[in-house]
């Protein structure tokens, strides 16, 4: 079946430590994106990603960096520099036709991370 | 810059009634696409209906339906025959021609039996 994993569904991280949450998709989408989930503050993006080894920063991307070594997956790490880390993570992707995004995103379940 | 606005933080709607929920946006993109996404208590994102920015006609899924204003950069949606399950947070977004997709703040649905 087709889709796209975050993993894992659950994470602790003590303060002061970098952690990777994993993102991976067979789908064959150009686009990926990460996205932090807060209460009462909807979807705001952290990184995309349109193509293999080319990502682009969102609107709060400080404290996080991404990779894209493959277009299957796109992993973010969450640094010792993100000062309030504790939020809903989702990744997305989507295919680019044309050189617009024109067609729904396919999202992961998700990944709660808490820092204790 | 692309920007999303969702100014109804709650709504509630009466079991088989109609509701709207409202969305704002505003893109320099001159080709750009609006959705709806649907996210229940289980937290997965589910798509509800799409809208392309160069067709005037208002995209309809069974009781979801989208009053698309371009001019305004309104795009609301309006959930007929409102059922139990409908209960979630709904998203507006918008992408396009920058590729990425960025989304409003969330509407609460609550569905009253």
């Amino acid at each position: 079946d087709g889709g796209i994993t975050q993993s894992p569904k659950y994470l602790f991280r003590k303060e002061g430590q970098n952690v990777t949450l994993s993102c991976e998709q067979n789908l064959n989408h150009d686009a990926m994106y990460w996205y932090r989930q807060d209460p009462g503050q909807g979807l705001r993006l952290i990184y995309y990603s349109q193509i293999v080894n080319d990502f682009q920063k969102g609107d709060i991307a400080e404290g996080y960096s991404v990779s894209r070594e493959k277009k299957e997956s796109f992993p973010l790490t969450v640094t010792s520099a993100q000062k309030n880390p504790t939020a809903f993570y989702l990744c997305a992707s989507s295919t680019i036709t044309g050189g617009e995004l024109n067609t729904e995103a396919f999202f992961g379940q998700g990944t709660r991370l808490t820092v204790v | 810059a692309q920007t999303v606005t969702q100014s109804q933080p709650e709504m509630s709607v009466q079991e088989a009634e109609t509701v709207t929920l409202s969305c704002t946006y505003d893109t320099s993109e001159s080709d750009y696409y609006l959705f709806w996404y649907k996210q229940p208590p289980s937290r997965q994102m589910i798509l509800v209906i799409r809208q392309e920015a160069y067709k005037q006609q208002n995209a309809t899924e069974n009781r979801f339906s989208v009053n698309f204003q371009k001019a305004a950069k309104s795009f609301s949606l309006k959930i007929s025959d409102s059922q139990l399950g409908d209960a979630a947070m709904y998203f507006c977004a918008e992408g396009g021609g920058a590729q990425k997709l960025v989304f409003g703040q969330g509407t609460r649905l609550t569905i009253n039996p």
